[in-house]
């Protein structure tokens, strides 16, 4: 089962910021949140992860909550393209028996 | 050109046939992964490798084999006891911190 709860879907203005919540409030100490995109039909997409400390990539920004037990994905800028599905998980760095267990996530729509 | 390689995109089968689907990669990494997606739904694991010649059972293995004989490829066998097979189908290695994705196999038993 996924460790992680996400609301069913969002809608998004292009050219504003989408902020996707996740709440994961049975994390250990040592999991990661990762998040991951899927494009309809496509493979998922690695995004960004992060432990404790706020992360930001080109792609996107991760602010994780100081107790851990919730995180939020920004897209800065949200274009027509990044309407997809966007996945929370958790998951200990480098357990290569530990898959990572993609719940059914959060389905944005990114409006003109 | 690195990745993984999935063929083909679409399979359309009768069913009582086994089918096998194709996962390569030249990324040289040693874990791969298979999973199913149903409509609507998340990733479910079938099978893992994590070194050639040995592979795990995931959560729904029932009904599916695999093969792990080299590092590049780990083909996925859906057989006739697999009661639901139609689904998408997406093989993945692991190096790290990042889990990469091929582009996912469409199968369809008619």
């Amino acid at each position: 089962d996924a460790k992680t709860t996400q609301p069913t879907s969002m809608d998004c203005a292009e050219g504003r910021a989408a902020n996707l919540p996740c709440n994961h409030s049975t994390i250990s100490g040592n999991e990661y949140v990762y998040w991951y995109r899927q494009i309809h039909s496509q493979g998922p997409q690695y995004i960004i992860h992060g432990l404790k400390n706020n992360e930001t990539n080109e792609m996107a920004s991760l602010i994780i909550t100081e107790d851990r037990k919730s995180s939020t994905l920004i897209l800065p800028h949200a274009t027509l393209r990044d309407t997809a599905v966007y996945y929370c998980i958790v998951r200990v760095l480098e357990n290569y028996g530990q898959n990572f267990v993609f719940g059914p996530g959060t389905r944005l729509s990114v409006l003109p | 050109d690195g990745g993984i390689t999935q063929s083909p995109k679409y399979l359309f089968r009768k069913e009582g046939q086994n089918v096998t689907l194709s996962c390569e990669q030249n990324l040289n990494h040693d874990a791969m992964y298979w999973y199913r997606q149903d409509p609507g739904q998340g990733l479910r694991l079938i099978y893992y490798s994590q070194i050639v010649n040995d592979f795990q059972k995931g959560d729904i293995a029932e009904g599916y084999s695999v093969s792990r004989e080299k590092k590049e490829s780990f083909p996925l066998t859906v057989t006739s006891a697999q009661k639901n097979p139609t689904a998408f189908y997406l093989c993945a290695t692991l190096a790290g911190n990042e889990q990469f994705f091929g582009p996912g196999t469409r199968l369809t038993v008619l």
